[in-house]
């Protein structure tokens, strides 16, 4: 059972144009909500994350937004370099859970320039 | 300040065996938690430690078992060894816990079992 689901296994975007990568998940319990980035060799590092008071948290060129109500979360990478080709992941976590976190299965992303 | 370092990086063993892995995290993280990534199942958490005790666990079988260390170090087992446990084993740290702050990930140690 995922509960938490990247349904784009891979996108390809020209560089400097907009990154979309989606997110959905089941548990309704989830209360925090983080994108990890992984190029190959390496392990996840953080990018940004969003707790559900929230519907918008941005950093940089990193936007995610949220959808409770959909049960949906998005990151937007504006512009994209070369540089943000990678794998990522969302992740969920439910404090009622223990903060254990739950991870999507990936999409990889490639930016072309 | 150094990052998580896992030992070994890449591992070769045949079915039956058992195996420990090695996690040493970040100086002052207190959390470290275990990942199995394989192409078709992506992250699946195993399990979390916390001041030397196991304070979350993951839907895998009893093969899987690990510990904490006072130093924070942690280590994870796995006996009987099957084909389906090839797999890359990620170990992350953090201060308190891998939701209430940044979780840092070593670089992975990628299990074959043959």
């Amino acid at each position: 059972d995922q509960q938490v689901k990247q349904n784009s296994p891979s996108l390809s975007v020209q560089e400097g144009r907009i990154s979309i990568l989606n997110c959905d998940y089941t548990n309704s319990m989830f209360d925090y909500f983080l994108w990890y980035k992984k190029y190959p060799a390496e392990g996840p590092t953080f990018l940004i994350s969003i707790s559900s008071i929230k519907d918008k948290n941005e950093d940089g060129r990193f936007t995610v937004f949220l959808n409770k109500s959909a049960k949906h979360l998005s990151l937007h990478i504006v512009p994209s370099q070369p540089g943000d080709s990678a794998v990522y992941f969302c992740a969920a976590s439910a404090q009622a859970a223990g903060n254990k976190l739950t991870f999507g299965g990936g999409t990889r992303v490639l930016v072309k320039p | 300040k150094a990052g998580v370092t896992q030992t070994p990086r890449y591992l070769i063993k045949t079915r039956g065996q058992q195996v420990t892995l090695s996690c040493s995290p970040i100086s002052g993280h207190r959390s470290v938690s275990w990942y199995q990534q394989t192409p078709g199942q992506g992250l699946q958490f195993l399990f979390e430690y916390f001041s030397e005790t196991q304070r979350n666990k993951g839907n895998f079988p009893g093969r899987f078992s690990g510990r904490q260390f006072s130093n924070s170090r942690s280590e994870m087992n796995v006996s009987t060894l099957e084909l389906g446990d090839s797999a890359l084993y990620l170990c992350a740290s953090s201060l308190w816990g891998p939701s209430t702050d940044t979780q840092y990930f070593g670089p992975g140690t990628r299990l074959t079992v043959l």
